[in-house]
């Protein structure tokens, strides 16, 4: 079965301190992979994703940067954090099959981030 | 372009009431609807899910329909219990192709629910 991880899973970080938060995912192969943030606990925000190795699709301009060194790996990155930049971090990953494709996505556990 | 419009909470029941979150969406072509959970401090959780007009999607006591000619998908609960307090999103899908599986949420409704 499939299943993804996410650390830490709480952070604390001054503001202009880098940042590096890691997902992977078992028990598949060449997945989508997503960062969502979610402020105050409600909307989810669509950061990044990416459909293979290397290929970064970035949904909202701002200081954070994604990479994707292997298959099953997804790191959200800052150079320095803003204090904006707080909020719950969340990975998740898809799998297209093909039409019709259930595009359903399955979430990581989260990462809270508070820059203070 | 897609979009996805749920009912504003938060949602206050006591136990046992019967439950109805609205979910209406704007989309082109045939999308995949869902129905997520998110627990206090948790990651989503997929709750249901349905890919065509009519579908009818359900777990744990939750139900929603797939209606096409009202582009809804409503989410309905016959009994709730206290530990179905949680927040409860709606998602779009797409018809495949070049969407690389990019979900459309919700706002989120909050769900209280008291013994």
């Amino acid at each position: 079965s499939q299943t993804i991880h996410q650390w830490p899973a709480t952070l604390v970080q001054p503001v202009g301190s880098p940042l590096s938060l890691e997902c992977t995912v078992e028990g598949t192969s060449n997945p989508n992979l997503y960062w969502y943030r979610q402020a105050a606990g409600r909307g989810l925000q669509l950061l990044f994703y990416s459909v293979g190795i290397g290929q970064i699709s970035s949904e909202v301009p701002q200081n954070l940067s994604a990479s994707r060194p292997q298959d099953r790996q997804f790191i959200l990155s800052s150079k320095k954090l803003l204090l904006s930049d707080s909020g719950f971090y969340l990975c998740a990953w898809s799998v297209y099959w093909g039409p019709p494709s259930m595009d359903e996505q399955y979430f990581g556990p989260g990462t809270r981030l508070t820059v203070t | 372009g897609n979009s996805v419009t749920q009912m504003e909470g938060p949602v206050t029941l006591s136990e046992e009431a019967f439950l109805t979150i609205n979910c209406t969406y704007t989309a082109t072509g045939y999308p995949s609807l869902f129905w997520y959970v998110q627990y206090p401090g948790e990651g989503l959780q997929l709750l249901l899910k349905a890919t065509k007009a009519d579908d009818k999607g359900s777990n744990k006591g939750f139900e929603a329909t797939y209606r096409k000619e009202t582009t809804s998908f409503h989410l309905e609960k016959g009994s709730v219990q206290v530990s179905d307090s949680a927040v409860y999103f709606c998602a779009l899908g797409s018809a495949g192709g070049t969407s690389y599986g990019k979900l459309t949420f919700g706002q989120g409704t909050i769900l209280t629910v008291h013994p």
